[in-house]
């Protein structure tokens, strides 16, 4: 069963700062990897997809990386600013490429003015 | 391009009752997933259906259930509500197997 993880829980940065957030997935038959941030009560916005296929995407100050081999996925936001404030969650879908995506636990992120 | 609609946005019922909540995708998507998302379990994915067809299911027991129309929008029923079933119910729609688009979400809590 695919499990997928995200380090840190939660991250706390001032505003300005360049930050990293990490996603791990233990099965790397995967189809793609996306990124999504939540904010507080709503729905998920999609902020980046990466197929299997693919190493990286970017999108304004955000770049998403893909290793597959290794099970993990990056998404580095540059220069943070406040609005940035929500939980990002990463997702993998099957190598089948059923629209059944796997959650990770998400990171709390807060950019502080 | 309008976005995933869900309606109703908020609910209320009673254990034991029933709750159908429905989702409209963006023009043209064929995909509708539900997901659960609860503050212990997080994002679980609940069933997908293509052309109105069920084309994959989580692992949920069968009081959750749910259909596609001819148009595409879609319905997920829950029957004989339990407190645990307390939680944001989330839809998706996508073009195929490709990006998925959420929308806000219902919330449903159940006293």
């Amino acid at each position: 069963k695919q499990e997928v993880t995200q380090i840190p829980a939660a991250l706390s940065v001032p505003e300005g700062e360049n930050l990293v957030l990490n996603c791990s997935f233990t099965d790397s038959a995967i189809y793609n990897l996306q990124w999504f941030r939540q904010d507080p009560g709503k729905g998920l916005t999609s902020l980046l997809l990466i197929q299997s296929s693919q190493r990286e995407q970017t999108s304004g100050r955000l770049n998403a990386s893909l290793d597959k081999s290794s099970g993990r996925s990056t998404l580095y936001i540059a220069a943070s600013q406040p609005g940035d404030s929500a939980t990002y969650l990463c997702a993998v879908s099957r190598q089948t490429g059923a629209n059944n995506l796997f959650f990770g636990t998400g990171t709390r992120l807060t950019v502080i003015p | 391009k309008a976005g995933v609609t869900q309606t109703p946005r908020y609910l209320i019922k009673t254990r034991g009752q029933q709750v159908t909540l429905s989702c409209s995708p963006i023009s043209g998507h064929r995909s509708v997933s539900w997901y659960q998302q609860t503050p212990g379990q997080g994002l679980q994915f609940l069933f997908e259906y293509f052309s109105e067809t069920q084309r994959n299911k989580g692992n949920f027991p069968g009081r959750f259930s749910g259909r596609q129309f001819s148009n595409s929008r879609s319905e997920m029923n829950v029957s004989t509500l339990e407190l645990g079933d307390s939680a944001l119910y989330l839809c998706a729609s996508s073009y195929d197997s490709y990006e998925q688009y959420f929308g806000p979400g219902t919330r449903l809590t159940v006293t």
